[in-house]
């Protein structure tokens, strides 16, 4: 079974509109991290934002927040007042405990926003 | 800053060519990963390491072997490199913490000819 799921391969917001990008996980592990990054054209990784699995409230970084629903499993990320900038592919990834502490990647996002 | 840096931006090589892709990290950390990134399938581990000397096999390790003599220092080898090995590698690092997120090197593009 995929550790994460993005269901969403392209998607296309209007500049200064909020975008949802979904993502799904599946641990049975109690303690474990949720992550996105950002892959603009040029191929750097960019980390956007944290949240953990027994954080209480949701994470928010700025424009990005983290909606974060651990009885559905899912942890999708909302970028508010989009921007041309904003066009890449997101990624979302999860990190259990135990020892390595090895991430899983979904297969990603396109977003594209549209002036 | 944490500084993740690759060998090669881009690199060409010939089909059964032993290949070298290296990455170094300069803040310490005690993991080190190494991905392989291809449209539509996203980011797959081949190996990730958490200490020197110690490896692990992600989920594509075949055709792929590793090398961790210093902490800092993490290589991918391609013994015999074949052009279903044309991808870009993506090496990281991270602390050994679920909340530490992972740093990325800027990838090295490997066209296997």
């Amino acid at each position: 079974a995929q550790k994460i799921t993005q269901t969403q391969p392209g998607m296309f917001v209007q500049e200064k509109e909020a975008v949802t990008l979904d993502c799904t996980y599946d641990t049975s592990d109690p303690s474990y991290g949720l992550f996105w990054y950002k892959q603009p054209s040029s191929g750097e990784m960019i980390f956007l934002i944290y949240q953990g699995s027994y954080d209480q409230q949701n994470a928010t970084e700025g424009r990005y927040s983290l909606n974060f629903q651990k009885a559905r499993k899912s942890a999708n990320l909302v970028i508010s007042a989009s921007q041309l900038g904003d066009s890449a592919m997101y990624f979302c990834a999860m990190r259990e405990g135990g020892t390595g502490n090895q991430f899983y990647f979904g297969t990603g996002t396109s977003l594209t926003v549209i002036p | 800053d944490v500084k993740v840096t690759q060998s090669s931006r881009y690199l060409v090589k010939r089909t059964g060519e032993k290949v070298f892709l290296e990455c170094v990290q300069d803040m310490d950390h005690e993991n080190m990963f190494w991905y392989r990134q291809d449209p539509g399938l996203g980011l797959r581990l081949i190996y990730f390491s958490y200490d020197v000397k110690m490896k692990e096999k992600g989920d594509i390790p075949e055709g792929y072997s590793v090398s961790r003599e210093k902490k800092e220092r993490f290589s991918l080898i391609l013994e015999s490199a074949s052009t279903n090995q044309t991808s870009m590698y993506l090496c990281a690092s991270s602390l050994l913490a679920i909340s530490y997120e992972q740093y990325f090197g800027p990838g090295t593009r490997l066209t296997v000819t």
